[in-house]
C-alpha cells in the first residue's frame, strides 16, 4: 500500500498567485480530509469529505480557498490568490467508514507564500 | 463542541530519562475516541494508539504506555527511558459522536538529550 500521496512537497510562490495542492487518498478509504499546520495554530482542519461530498467545511479560511473531490482517488486544495499568511505545511489524510478509525496522514505540503 | 489541551509546550530530558506528556480534553459525547500521534522531524504524521471512551484499561506498549482516565478527562501518555530517536512532536487527538472528524492538540515538542 502506497499510503497517501501527497504533491507537491514543496511549493513556493509569489503572493497572489494560484497554487494547487494534490492528494491521492489510500485506495479504499470513504473519507479524506485536508488539515494545515503552522506553529500558532497548530494542526487545523479546513474540511473533509465523505464518498467525494464535502461534509463539513467550516475551516476554511475564506473564499480564496476551494477544495474538491472529483473520485475517489483524487482531492485538490485551491488556494487563489495566494497571500503570505498562507504559508503552512498542508496535510492531506485519509481513513476507512469505520467509526473513528485512524487517520492516514501524507508527508505533506510545505507552502511557502513569498 | 470538542476541545483538547496540551499544556505542556515543550519538554526537554536527558536520554534514559521517563517523560509524561499531558492530555486533557473536553467533549459533550458518551461515546468519544482519544489518539496520540507523533510528529518526528522529518514531518510526517505517525499514529501512536487509539482508546474508546468505554475501555479506561490502561496499556502498556515497550517504552510507551498510556493512563486514560475520565473522571479527570485525560488521557497522558509516558514514554520510559526515553531515547533521542523519542525527540518529536507529540499530539494528542479527539474524535467521536456525530462527529467524524478529529480534533488535534497544539502538540508537545519533546526534545531527548544524549
Amino acid at each position: 500500500d502506497a499510503g497517501v500521496i501527497q504533491s507537491p512537497r514543496h511549493e513556493v510562490t509569489e503572493m497572489g498567485q494560484e497554487v494547487t495542492l494534490r492528494c491521492k487518498p489510500i485506495s479504499g478509504h470513504d473519507y479524506l480530509f485536508w488539515y494545515r499546520q503552522t506553529m500558532m495554530r497548530g494542526l487545523e482542519l479546513l474540511i473533509y469529505f465523505n464518498n467525494n461530498v464535502p461534509i463539513d467545511d467550516s475551516g476554511m479560511p475564506e473564499d480564496r480557498f476551494s477544495a474538491k473531490m472529483p473520485n475517489a482517488s483524487f482531492s485538490t486544495l485551491k488556494i487563489q490568490p495566494s497571500e503570505p499568511r498562507d504559508s503552512a505545511v498542508y496535510f492531506c489524510a485519509s481513513r476507512t467508514d469505520r467509526i473513528n478509525e485512524k487517520l492516514f496522514f501524507g508527508s505533506g505540503t510545505q507552502l511557502s507564500v513569498l | 463542541a470538542q476541545k483538547v489541551t496540551q499544556a505542556q509546550t515543550e519538554i526537554s530530558v536527558v536520554e534514559k530519562e521517563d517523560v509524561t506528556l499531558d492530555c486533557v480534553y473536553e467533549t459533550r459525547d458518551t461515546t468519544y475516541y482519544l489518539f496520540w500521534y507523533k510528529q518526528p522531524p522529518s514531518g510526517e504524521l505517525v499514529f501512536l494508539i487509539r482508546r474508546n471512551s468505554f475501555d479506561e484499561q490502561n496499556e502498556i506498549s515497550g517504552r510507551y504506555s498510556w493512563n486514560f482516565q475520565k473522571s479527570t478527562s485525560s488521557f497522558n501518555f509516558t514514554i520510559t527511558a526515553s531515547q533521542v530517536v523519542d525527540s518529536a512532536v507529540y499530539f494528542c487527538a479527539l474524535g467521536g459522536g456525530a462527529n467524524s472528524k478529529l480534533t488535534f492538540g497544539k502538540g508537545i515538542t519533546l526534545s531527548v538529550r544524549p
